[in-house]
């Protein structure tokens, strides 16, 4: 059965110090692994979409990696704007994509 | 920018009343899905549609029905409204048949209070 784990369930930081989230992930046949941001009462905004192990993509502040079995959401120097829930998903041979429960990130000024 | 548009922001509706949930994409995008979001439990994909007048049923489809006589359209229908059916439902939109590995993109979201 494919399946996702985020953690930490909850993230808080204060401004300027980096982490990383967490994705790791169980599926038949990887078609692509995908990581949205998602604000209160909003639906979730696409982030980035990697397809093979090694893979690494960045936009501003944010970087995601890709290995085999998990994927890391890296946050450099983060600023209050960036406090969102962080979701991953992914899409294997059922063609669906499968949801984790998500990071809920607040950063501190 | 594609564009995912979901009909209300904020519902209220009695128990037992059949209530519509429309959602709506402007970019020719073959698949569409409908999710529930509850707190705890995440995102649970309730039904989807790779093509017009198909329909798959996902993770929880009781009490739910979609249709989907257009492209552009896919809806979302409670049958019998009940409490358990409090959420915030989610509407996304993909390029790609089954196999594809397009990300979707969601609409603005629909809360969804049953009363």
């Amino acid at each position: 059965e494919d399946q996702v784990t985020q953690s930490p369930e909850a993230l808080r930081l204060q401004e300027g110090e980096s982490s990383s989230l967490n994705c790791s992930y169980t599926v038949s046949g990887l078609r692509g692994l995908f990581w949205y941001r998602q604000d209160p009462g909003k639906g979730p905004e696409f982030l980035f979409t990697l397809y093979s192990a090694g893979e690494e993509k960045e936009k501003e502040r944010l970087k995601a990696t890709l290995t085999k079995k998990e994927s890391f959401l890296h946050i450099t120097a983060p600023k209050p704007e960036d406090s969102a829930t962080y979701l991953c998903a992914v899409r294997g041979n059922t063609g669906k994509l499968i949801f984790g429960q998500g990071t809920t990130l607040q950063v501190k000024p | 920018d594609v564009k995912v548009t979901q009909s209300s922001r904020y519902l209220v509706k009695r128990t037992g009343e059949k209530v519509f949930l429309e959602c709506v994409q402007d970019m020719d995008h073959e698949n569409m899905f409908w999710y529930r979001q509850d707190p705890g439990l995440g995102l649970r994909l309730i039904y989807f549609s790779y093509d017009v007048k198909m329909k798959e049923k996902g993770d929880i489809p009781e009490g739910y029905s979609v249709s989907r006589e257009k492209k552009e359209r896919f809806s979302l229908i409670l049958e019998s409204a009940s409490t358990n059916q409090t959420s915030m439902y989610l509407c996304a939109s993909s390029f790609g048949g089954q196999g594809a590995a397009y990300g979707y993109t969601f609409g603005s979201g629909t809360r969804l209070t049953v009363v």
